[in-house]
């Protein structure tokens, strides 16, 4: 099946510093990825869609500025957290559909970034 | 708007009974209906959909799922439960407003219990 994988698992940072994240399709081309972030307890919430060769689309209230998300090819999209706050420790996944656009294909999901800012 | 509600947060079951997880839907035409499972600190792995065809839809794990058009719902099930389903699930629907993307349930803890 198909395979996203997200690094790193975890990664512990100093407040005021930037965490960069990768998501990569090992075995697929994805057009279109999706940036998640997850609180405790709680369901996903969707940051951006990431497309390739494009500016990311950001839902509203989240940062652009803060979540930089960059799609360079069809099997890399990177989401940099800057100058990270403790606000922002979260568990944060990546998604991509592994047909393109199509209501029928699932989403493929890393297994996630714990990001501690401390 | 289409919305997602599952109105379990916990669900507690014993080993060898069968399991249900609910999920109810609101869509505007077809529904296209998911289910993910969970496991703590991974991402989301998917267990099965429903598009069209066939109401009882068999995925991944021995899950099935039946789709109810006159209840709109699409309830999780298994005849058995393992310890090793123990995991957060969630039900989803395909947003179809807003191209492909995905409207989340809050998802629901299920706890099996040896």
């Amino acid at each position: 099946g198909a395979v996203v994988s997200q690094h790193p698992s975890w990664v512990i940072c100093k407040s005021g510093t930037s965490v960069k994240i990768e998501c990569r399709s090992l075995d697929f081309q994805a057009t279109t990825m999706f940036w998640y972030r997850q609180f405790p307890k709680q369901s996903l919430m969707l940051m951006a869609t990431s497309n390739e060769g494009s500016k990311a689309t950001y839902e509203q209230g989240v940062e652009k500025d803060k979540f930089l998300i960059n799609h360079a090819s069809l099997t890399l999209s990177t989401l940099t957290v800057t100058s990270a706050h403790p606000e922002d420790s979260s568990f944060y996944i990546c998604s991509a559909g592994k047909e393109g656009r199509s209501y029928n294909s699932p989403l493929h999901f890393g297994n996630g970034t714990r990001l501690t800012v401390t | 708007a289409q919305s997602v509600a599952q109105p379990e947060d916990q669900v507690n079951v014993a080993e060898g009974n069968p399991l249900t997880v609910k999920c109810t839907y609101s869509v505007s035409g077809n529904p296209y209906l998911f289910w993910y499972v969970q496991y703590p600190n991974r991402g989301l792995q998917f267990l099965l959909k429903y598009i069209t065809g066939d109401n009882l839809v068999k995925g991944s794990y021995g899950f099935e799922a039946e789709f109810n058009k006159s209840q709109t719902s699409f309830h999780l099930k298994k005849p058995s439960a393992l310890v090793s389903d123990s995991a957060l699930y969630f039900c989803a629907v395909r947003d179809l407003d807003s191209n492909y993307q995905l409207i989340w349930g809050a998802g629901t803890k299920l706890i099996i219990k040896p």
